[in-house]
């Protein structure tokens, strides 16, 4: 299957300052990106859609300027959380799909701690 | 909207015997169902991916069902061992590939 690869696996930042997270599509070229949210004992829950070359697509309650999502490349999609608050503290994880079935591939993720 | 529950939440077995977990979606219009496994503090890893046109699927120890009338799929892992220890979650996904997913079910397997 696809191989992800997020990065940071784990940041802590002051409270006020942005993050951005880098998730990598390593083996095929990937025009749409999803990312995710998973809080303590949840679900993950879907925050955006990333497309390359175009605005991403957020779901309902996600505030898009708070979670700047970038797909400059086929292999390559970003999320920066501005002015982060303690409250974003989170697990954040990128998928992609691949083949007819659109099977899911995720990477590993990264734990957001704000301080 | 798309609700996805997995039960049971938890599940502590011994080695050896076989685990049953269940997933139920709302919606029967879905266009594949994924199993995944999660360890603590990592991703996700892809099991097994049923389109809405199978019943089931099989991979090794694994076998997942589907019966996409009654909103209903079945993941058994047969004869566990205690590195099957993970949380595994269920996820329905939709024609415009978005995926819904459970909470999830924390397996123990104790040796």
């Amino acid at each position: 299957g696809a191989v992800v690869s997020q990065h940071p696996s784990w940041v802590i930042c002051k409270s006020g300052t942005s993050v951005k997270i880098e998730c990598r599509s390593l083996d095929f070229q990937a025009t749409t990106m999803f990312w995710y949210r998973q809080f303590p004992k949840q679900s993950l829950m879907l925050m955006a859609t990333s497309n390359e070359g175009s605005k991403a697509t957020y779901e309902q309650g996600v505030e898009k300027d708070k979670f700047l999502i970038n797909h400059a490349s086929l292999t390559l999609s970003t999320l920066t959380v501005t002015s982060a608050h303690p409250e974003d503290s989170s697990f954040y994880i990128c998928s992609v799909k691949q083949g007819q079935g659109f099977e899911a591939f995720f990477g590993q993720g990264t734990r957001l701690t704000v301080v | 909207k798309q609700e996805v529950t997995q039960i049971p939440a938890a599940l502590s077995v011994p080695e050896g015997e076989n685990l049953v977990l269940n997933c139920s979606f709302t919606d029967s219009a879905i266009y594949n169902l994924q199993w995944f496994r999660q360890d603590p503090g990592k991703g996700l890893t892809s099991l097994l991916l049923i389109q809405s046109s199978q019943r089931e699927q099989t991979s090794g120890r694994l076998n997942a069902s589907l019966d996409k009338s009654s909103g209903r799929s079945t993941l058994y892992i047969a004869a566990s061992q205690p590195g099957d220890s993970a949380t595994y979650l269920c996820a329905v996904g939709t024609n415009d590939y978005k995926l819904s997913f459970g909470a999830g079910t924390t397996v123990t397997v104790r040796a």
